[in-house]
């Protein structure tokens, strides 16, 4: 099993809709998560970190369950520009490794 | 912009070179590491370091190595290079506390021939 799971993907919605990506982990020792953004061929970029309060910015809202170790991002209003794969990561205060989920790609259509 | 550079952006080379993927971050972290991308596939670390003198492998076996003797510089080799080496690499750093996030270089295109 990996450590880090994501929805499978692609997920191909049109312009203005809601989207919502989940994630679970399995190393409960893990206390740091993220959600990143990678355009095609390019390096991935921080989209924003996830606090257990759940945390928004702007048209993103991410969301922390530890005991269900479940991690999701929700995208409202989508625009064609966020057209692009979405990685879950964990990280352990302890190993201090960056887990990567394997992405789901989303394409956002007129 | 992070302050992560590799070098070189795009390699291609025959079979049974040796060849060194250079890292560089001027941003003081002190964990750094490597992942290999395939195209469209996913990220997998295949080595990191805590600090100087520090090197661990990831969860992907790789008949990389590397090594860190300055903070800033953490250089892949391979001794000698096979197309199955053919990959994205991808380093990354980030400070020792584990709760922010890691900065990507642009990453190196390797093509084994």
């Amino acid at each position: 099993r990996k450590e880090v799971e994501q929805d499978p993907g692609p997920f191909n919605v049109p312009e203005g809709a809601t989207v919502a990506f989940n994630c679970t982990y399995s190393n409960s020792a893990s206390q740091s998560f993220f959600w990143y953004r990678q355009d095609c061929r390019k390096e991935p970029k921080l989209l924003m970190s996830v606090y257990s309060s759940g945390n928004e910015d702007g048209r993103f809202t991410a969301q922390l369950n530890r005991a269900s170790q479940y991690i999701s991002l929700l995208i409202r209003d989508s625009k064609l520009s966020d057209s692009a794969t979405y990685l879950c990561v964990a990280t352990s205060w302890g190993e201090g490794k960056l887990i990567f989920g394997q992405g789901t790609e989303l394409s956002v259509k007129p | 912009e992070a302050d992560i550079y590799q070098t070189p952006r795009y390699l291609v080379i025959g079979t049974g070179k040796k060849i060194t993927l250079e890292c560089s971050q001027t941003m003081g972290h002190d964990k750094m590491y490597w992942y290999q991308q395939d195209p469209g596939m996913e990220l997998h670390l295949i080595h990191y370091s805590y600090g100087v003198n520090s090197t661990e492998k990831g969860d992907l076996s790789s008949e990389s190595t590397v090594s860190r003797i300055r903070t800033e510089h953490f250089p892949l080799t391979l001794e000698s290079a096979r197309p199955s080496h053919t990959s994205q690499y991808l380093c990354a750093s980030s400070v020792s506390d584990g709760a922010t996030e890691a900065f990507f270089g642009q990453g190196t295109r390797l093509t084994v021939v």
